[in-house]
């Protein structure tokens, strides 16, 4: 199983919006509604923020949202604020475990 | 609160075995509907799934590591394991503990360890 495919590094202004995609196959993201996303702040353990592809956990922000067409899933965050300034990872079920991206570094000017 | 927390050497040798145990607090590892997870980062690099073990028993591995690893639980203790066997620089990383409801996502996690593989 190949890492899924997200771009290194996004940025934009507070209260700007912006979309990180997360692109896999038809074996992975495009075969199953199960996509979820992972923040990251330096130094820290991973923190789930979307699962499902659209679920939010309690306590995270409806400033995150989350949707998938065909074998790309996206994570949208709007109104940025500093605090989103971290890494963000999109995993995959792919039936006998999981595939992480990259990870893409997201960085409020 | 779920609480995970990773415990185990954080340097071996080439060649030798990782082995890491992660005892878990306000939570059962035979509850149904969750997978008990190993994932990784190596420094300044992004996640890797390592494997998981439902609580029926069921192991998944990521295929990449198969050869070399093993992922047991001990009910008695609440707590699982990680044995990586044959190590090499490439497996010098933070090691984490998560559950994964549904082995799907990862919804607590431990602080994570670093392992350094070196002689």
């Amino acid at each position: 199983q190949s890492a899924l495919t997200q771009p290194a590094s996004v940025s934009g202004s507070p209260g700007q919006s912006i979309t990180i995609s997360c692109t896999g196959t038809s074996s992975d993201v495009g075969n199953y509604d199960l996509v979820s996303w992972y923040r990251q702040h330096p130094g820290r353990a991973p923190q789930l923020i979307l699962y499902e592809v659209t679920e939010r956990p309690s306590g995270v922000s409806h400033r995150l949202s989350g949707s998938k067409s065909g074998n790309t899933a996206s994570l949208t965050i709007s109104g940025l604020q500093a605090e989103d300034e971290a890494d963000y990872y999109c995993c995959s079920f792919v039936g006998s475990g999981v595939v992480f991206g990259g990870g893409t570094k997201l960085t409020v000017l | 609160q779920l609480q995970l927390q990773e415990s185990g050497s954080g340097l071996v040798k080439p060649s030798q075995t990782l082995s890491l145990t992660c005892t878990v607090s306000n939570g059962s590892i035979s509850s149904r509907g969750y997978a008990w997870s190993w994932i990784r980062q190596p420094p300044g690099k992004g996640l890797e799934w390592v494997g998981y073990i439902f609580h029926s028993g069921s192991i998944y591995y990521n295929p990449s590591l198969k050869s070399r690893l093993t992922i047991s639980a001990d009910r008695s203790k609440n707590h699982f394991s990680l044995q990586l066997s044959s190590v090499t620089a490439a497996d010098t990383a933070v090691y984490y503990c998560a559950r994964a409801a549904d082995g799907d996502f990862f919804d607590s996690w431990g602080q994570g360890t670093l392992v350094t593989v070196s002689s």
